[in-house]
């Protein structure tokens, strides 16, 4: 099993739509949570962070987090084409000092 | 705002060069860490040093070796390059190695023939 999981996609949803990106993740002892967007040939970039359970909502997107069922997710409400990128969710585990990715899903938001 | 500085931008090989990559922070970060990309495998650790003058493997140090040659700097380097190297490199930093996000450069294309 990956220590950390998401479907590659593509996901496509409609202008004006709610994207919903999924990720599980194998450690329990995870402790920290961060989605990351890359758009094609550049870098990943931080969009947002999570360490508790719950949601939190920064614009237009909200991360929720379910550490009983080793669950994070990002939601984007009213997408844009400028959303259209690949989602990398990311897992610290706090003891072995490492930021692990999973392989990413891919978004197009269609006009 | 720098941010995180990684050079060279593009590079070619030929298997059995060598080459560093170098990479910079102007953040003041303890941590830094290298990863390698590649089509369908997401985001793979090469090396990552928590703080100055320490150094650890991550998930496919095989081939590489990396120097912390200061707070600011994080240098990776292939002494006998293979096609299986061919990739995309992304240095990072963050405040330190738990809790904290992580902030990349712009990355580094290498491919070796």
């Amino acid at each position: 099993q990956k220590e950390v999981e998401q479907n590659s996609g593509p996901l496509s949803v409609p202008e004006g739509a709610i994207a919903s990106l999924n990720c599980t993740y194998s450690d329990r002892v995870s402790q920290s949570f961060f989605w990351y967007r890359q758009y094609s040939g550049k870098s990943p970039e931080l969009i947002m962070s999570i360490y508790s359970n719950g949601d939190k909502e920064d614009g237009r997107f909200t991360a929720q987090l379910n550490k009983a069922s080793q669950y994070v997710s990002l939601l984007i409400r009213d997408s844009q084409p400028s959303d259209s990128a690949t989602y990398l969710c990311a897992v610290n585990t706090g003891t072995a000092s490492k930021l692990t990715f999973g392989t990413g899903t891919r978004l197009q938001v269609t006009l | 705002n720098a941010g995180v500085t990684q050079t060279p931008k593009f590079q070619v090989l030929k298997t059995g060069q060598s080459m560093t990559l170098q990479c910079a922070q102007d953040m003041n970060h303890n941590s830094m860490y290298w990863y390698r990309q590649d089509p369908g495998m997401g985001l793979r650790l090469i090396y990552y040093s928590a703080s100055e003058g320490t150094t650890d493997k991550g998930e496919v140090p095989n081939g590489y070796n990396v120097s912390r040659l200061n707070k600011r700097e994080f240098s990776l380097r292939l002494e006998s390059a293979a096609p299986s190297q061919t990739s995309v490199y992304f240095c990072a930093s963050s405040v330190q190695t738990t809790d904290t996000e992580a902030f990349f450069g712009q990355g580094t294309r290498l491919t070796v023939v």
